[in-house]
């Protein structure tokens, strides 16, 4: 069964400097891999996702992730935090053949300080 | 406006009374999903739906019912609500699978007392 791992429940960043959200995930063959962001009181938006190939992906807002196979990880990347970043983050995984689940970690929150 | 619609917002009820909380898409999307979200616990799916009368079951799908009668609706029922169903529920909609980006309705926070 798929299954992920977020292990960082909040994050604290000054604004302007630079943030890893760590995804690990567990799947027998190579998985789908998604990145949401939920702002206060809204629904969840896509930034960014891994089918296959290049394993450094580029999403929406400035963010970038890489596929680690050796680590079964996803993490998250953004260079330059802006305080509009504060969310919460979610990782979330699919597997490539058989059903149409798609399984979210427990979330990160970010909160950005002046 | 492209948008996924659910209805109603919040809802407080009793343990025993059956509710149905209503989710409709306007981009002629065939997947449709259902998601309910807790502390600590993040997005938990409960059902999905990758086409008319075409459903399957997610992590989560004791004490839920759906049906997709027709491709823009997908309502969520709870026959017999339970304290522990006590959550915020969203409901999304792609275009091919989760394969697509899913487009989330803005929430349903439900409480059963």
């Amino acid at each position: 069964a798929q299954s992920v791992t977020q292990p960082d429940i909040h994050i604290t960043v000054s604004e302007g400097a630079s943030l890893e959200l760590r995804c690990n995930y567990s799947y027998g063959a190579t998985p789908y891999l998604f990145w949401y962001v939920q702002s206060p009181g809204q629904g969840l938006q896509l930034l960014l996702k891994y089918f296959s190939g290049d394993t450094l992906v580029q999403g929406i807002k400035g963010f970038e992730a890489e596929f680690k196979r050796s680590q079964s990880s996803f993490n998250l990347r953004k260079p330059s935090v802006h305080w509009s970043d504060a969310a919460e983050y979610f990782c979330a995984v699919g597997a490539d053949f058989g059903n149409e689940k798609l399984t979210f970690g427990t979330g990160t929150r970010l909160t950005i300080i002046p | 406006e492209a948008q996924v619609t659910q209805n109603p917002r919040y809802l407080i009820t009793v343990t025993g009374k059956k509710l149905t909380v209503t989710c409709s898409q306007n981009m002629n999307h065939e997947y449709m999903s259902w998601y309910r979200q807790d502390p600590g616990l993040g997005l938990r799916q409960i059902y999905y739906s990758m086409n008319v009368e075409v459903t399957d079951k997610g992590d989560v799908p004791e004490g839920y019912k759906v049906s997709r009668k027709e491709k823009r609706n997908f309502p969520l029922i709870l026959e017999s609500p339970s304290p522990n169903q006590t959550s915020l529920y969203f409901c999304a909609s792609s275009f091919e699978g989760r394969v697509s980006p899913l487009h989330f309705g803005n929430g349903t926070r439900l409480t059963v007392t």
